[in-house]
């Protein structure tokens, strides 16, 4: 199975930051892979797909970008409301495996 | 609008078996990829079902592999998740998602809770 090490597990940063959150894959899963953000009580909803793209609606301040087996979301600018939790994952091959996760704060 | 509405989760004792059902709407089911994700409480997401839009392939994790069973009925354009023998390490949140290669929709969710 291929795993995704997600890091940080939490992160608390300021609305003037520029976030990044990382996911490291055990072995090569091209661009097969997406980041989800989740509100408490809310189901998840796509941010990126493909490694890169923005999903509909989805506000140009977050991107995403690849190196090797470590991909990055980053989030230029947050705002409030991006508070959450976030997770990436891969779909190169099943199992179908997600980051174990990112608690995003924003003071 | 692409919307995905999920039913039939509940307390059930260690043993049963439970059916979820995920009705879609706004898209037809018959042309997409249907998949099951879950949620722990606390803890992160975890994928335990997909099927093919035709219906002729489905996956598994280990996990729930010859356990759990994922359909669909084209006609009523809905989706199921057969759950049996269920475990407590099987309670949690169950969400329903359209999507191959990423999951662009997503259900609110149903909670199954595993308990004696």
């Amino acid at each position: 199975d291929i795993q995704m090490t997600q890091s940080p597990a939490s992160l608390s940063a300021s609305l003037e930051e520029i976030v990044t959150i990382t996911c490291k894959a055990s072995q090569g899963i091209d661009d097969f892979l997406s980041w989800y953000q989740q509100k408490p009580g809310k189901s998840p909803h796509l941010l990126i797909y493909d490694t890169t793209s923005l999903a509909d609606g989805v506000p140009s301040r977050f991107s995403a970008s690849r190196s090797g087996t470590q991909y990055s979301l980053k989030i230029s600018r947050p705002q409030v409301d991006d508070s959450g939790f976030y997770y990436c994952l891969q779909s190169y091959s099943t199992p179908w495996t997600f980051g174990g996760g990112t608690k995003l704060e924003l003071k | 609008e692409v919307q995905l509405v999920e039913s039939g989760g509940g307390l059930v004792q260690p043993g049963s078996p439970l059916k979820l059902s995920c009705a879609a709407s706004g898209f037809t089911l018959s042309s997409n990829w249907l998949n099951w994700i879950r949620q722990a409480p606390g803890k992160g997401l975890e994928w335990v079902a997909s099927i093919y839009p035709d219906g002729s392939s489905t996956f598994y994790p280990d996990t729930v592999k010859g356990r759990f069973v994922v359909s669909k009925d084209h006609a009523r354009n809905t989706g199921y998740l057969q759950m049996n023998n269920l475990r407590s390490e099987d309670t949690a949140m169950y969400y329903c998602a359209r999507g191959s290669d990423y999951f662009d929709y997503w259900g609110q969710g149903v909670m199954v809770t595993v308990s004696s």
